[in-house]
């Protein structure tokens, strides 16, 4: 089956911590995007890449950081910098860097107390 | 870059009737209109999309209008079902390929 796995589903981490969420794709993607969402809310991009060694920052990016190193795989750190990481976070990909459907994984809700 | 609004954010029908959420965007460039639909505690799929060679598409009891002039596209839901609750997104990309998503509507079907 293709698709976009997340793992772990539900994360728990100390304030002041780093976590590394997870995020692969066998779907052959070349774009890949990290988003934020909050109860109730939208979704904000936080990061996205449109090819292997390469990425740029979204609308809410400080805080965060990626890497690209392989083209199923992009990995999304929660740093300490980060003011209010607790929220469900949704890795999605798409074909190409041009406009089509984004197809997304089922999520990683982190809380941090 | 791009300006997305979405209304109604919330939308209560009764069960059997219609439901229209109307999105509107800024940048006349854009060519790709989906729209998304996200169950609670899973990620949102692709329901339908439209290009902007055409003004309407249907699939099933799913359609989606564009009004490229008035740059808005509506999602209209007819003869609504219980599974149609939900919370739906349009995400009307802009020119440098990020994706930008409404506020969503939480849209609930009463029986």
């Amino acid at each position: 089956d293709g698709g976009i796995t997340q793992s772990p589903k539900y994360l728990f981490r100390k304030e002041g911590q780093n976590v590394t969420l997870s995020c692969e794709q066998n779907l052959n993607h070349d774009a890949m995007y990290w988003y934020r969402q909050d109860p109730g809310q939208g979704l904000r991009l936080i990061y996205y890449s449109q090819i292997v060694n390469d990425f740029q920052k979204g609308d809410i990016a400080e805080g965060y950081s990626v890497s690209r190193e392989k083209k199923e795989s992009f990995p999304l750190t929660v740093t300490s910098a980060q003011k209010n990481p607790t929220a469900f976070y949704l890795c999605a990909s798409t074909p190409g860097t041009g406009v089509s459907e984004q197809y997304f994984g089922p999520g990683t809700r982190l809380t941090v107390t | 870059g791009e300006n997305v609004e979405q209304h109604p954010s919330t939308l209560s029908v009764q069960e059997g009737d219609s439901a229209v959420i109307k999105c509107t965007y800024s940048d006349s460039a854009s060519n790709y209109f989906p729209w998304y639909k996200q169950e609670l505690g899973k990620g949102p799929q692709l329901i339908i999309d439209i290009r902007s060679n055409v003004g309407e598409k249907k699939d099933q009891r799913i359609a989606v209008t564009l009004n490229k002039t008035a740059k808005h596209f509506s999602l209209h839901i007819t003869e609504t079902q219980p599974e149609d609750s939900a919370v739906y997104f349009c995400a009307p990309p802009d020119p440098s390929s990020k994706i930008i998503f409404g506020s969503g509507t939480r849209l609930s079907i009463r029986p």
